[in-house]
């Protein structure tokens, strides 16, 4: 099945910096969206994405669609101790019906 | 976000008895969506429906199997259960396929133990 290859895997950061993380596929995509998931619970949907180049952002969240249509980018400003939690980058290839996910980037931010 | 509940929310069976597990959708999306979650393999997908009585493969369907009588309902069952399918299970639903509105609106995940 199809791989998004979703780095880094991990990352902990000070509270205040900005974050970045990216996702690529080896095939073109018609969708990119960018989930995240706090301990116990359901992912929850951050940002969708369906143009080549198109940047969305909600509030400190920023994320791009790659305009070769193989990654996306979600990046994160000011981060604060509640952006704790895994991220997922999650899309659609071109065609398909289904929806397939990254592995995940888990976020650790120290006050 | 969408009504999507899951039923039970932990559940403990043995080895080779069946399995079933609920999602319900108050949203009436056409969509619905089973995933397995497992530490360093992310959200894998099982099983798809894109409508009543139409279902698909994912990537991890060996074992698995769905129904979906209803467009508010899709059970996921484990036949004979095994211990490799300890996993926390997410179901999702949305309103749309390919290129369109394709988000997807997780349930509160079930936790299955086979021992």
């Amino acid at each position: 099945g199809q791989q998004l290859n979703q780095s880094p895997q991990s990352m902990f950061i000070q509270e205040g910096e900005d974050v970045s993380m990216n996702c690529t596929s080896s095939s073109i995509f018609n969708t990119w969206l960018w989930y995240k998931q706090d301990p116990g619970e359901g992912p929850v949907l951050l940002i969708a994405l369906y143009k080549a180049g198109e940047l969305t952002s909600n509030g400190r969240l920023t994320a791009q669609f790659g305009i070769t249509r193989k990654d996306s980018f979600l990046n994160i400003s000011a981060s604060i101790p509640s952006d704790v939690g895994i991220y997922f980058c999650a899309g659609q290839e071109g065609g398909s019906e289904k929806l397939v996910f990254g592995k995940g980037t888990k976020l650790t931010v120290n006050p | 976000d969408a009504g999507i509940t899951q039923s039970p929310r932990h559940k403990v069976t043995e080895t080779g008895t069946p399995v079933t597990l609920r999602c319900h959708q108050t949203e009436n999306h056409r969509y619905m969506y089973w995933y397995r979650q497992d530490p360093g393999h992310g959200l894998r997908l099982i099983h798809y429906s894109y409508g009543v009585k139409d279902t698909d493969k994912g990537e991890v369907s060996d074992g698995y199997s769905v129904s979906r009588s209803k467009t508010e309902d899709f059970l996921l069952t484990l036949e004979s259960a095994t211990s490799s399918q300890t996993s926390v299970y997410f179901c999702a639903s949305g309103r749309g396929g390919p290129g369109k509105n394709t988000e997807a609106f997780f349930g509160q995940g079930t936790r299955l133990t086979v021992v």
